[in-house]
């Protein structure tokens, strides 16, 4: 079946750029719509942005100027760049498959960031 | 955007009881609306999708329902393993998604 792994540095620190990976197996990557979400600590969830299987994005319009999603269909893993980030960037991150475009049906275990000086 | 209000924010129910859980939409939705499980140190796990549909694996216990601003996810029978956070989620025509504050359903 499906397994989503992330993967990432753990500390950032404030104002550079955040890089995570996801690692797709069991699914090819260019079948369906996939995206990154965060929790942030003891708070709820909030939407990052998709990318679909057409290689579209969408972001969430609160993040938009700061956040990348792509992927290498060679690795068949997708990925996250987030710029300038500050300590309201600090969260569990999580990506996760879209196998219906209106739900998040497959999730991976999440990577923690921390940002701090 | 879209914002989701849940309620009652904590419901201390025994197993056995009936759960009965709302969320409501500032605008409508359509049926465009999502629930979701999570429990301490795990990923959300999706319940109900498309307002009634029940996720591949889900027991039968776990319903939805609703359509517009207003919807329930409803626990026919609490097991010992349903005490957890309850989310739910919505997406708009411009497919952007957010989420409610969430639920928790403790003893």
């Amino acid at each position: 079946q499906v397994q989503l792994q992330e993967s990432g540095p753990g500390l950032v620190k404030p104002s550079e750029t955040l890089s995570l990976t996801c690692i797709v197996s069991g699914d090819s990557i260019d079948s369906f719509y996939w995206s990154w979400i965060r929790q942030s600590p003891g708070q709820g969830l909030e939407w990052i942005g998709y990318l679909s299987n057409s290689g579209t994005t969408n972001y969430n319009p609160s993040l938009k100027s700061r956040v990348t999603i792509s992927a290498d269909t060679s690795k068949n893993h997708l990925s996250l760049k987030m710029n300038s980030v500050t300590t309201a960037d600090t969260a569990v991150y999580f990506c996760a498959r879209m196998v219906v475009v209106d739900a998040f049906d497959v999730w991976g275990q999440g990577t923690i960031v921390s940002v701090s000086a | 955007e879209t914002v989701l209000t849940q309620s009652p924010a904590t419901l201390s129910l025994s197993p056995g009881d009936r759960a009965t859980l709302s969320c409501r939409a500032s605008q409508s939705i359509n049926t465009y609306l999502a629930w979701y499980q999570q429990k301490p140190g795990q990923a959300p796990r999706l319940l109900i999708y498309d307002a009634s549909n029940r996720a591949p694996g889900i027991p039968a216990r776990f319903s939805g329902s609703g359509s517009g601003t207003d919807f329930t996810l409803t626990i026919s029978s609490l097991e010992p393993e349903d005490f957890a956070v309850y989310y739910c989620q919505q997406r708009s025509r411009r497919l952007i998604f957010t989420f409610g504050p969430g639920t928790r359903v403790d003893f």
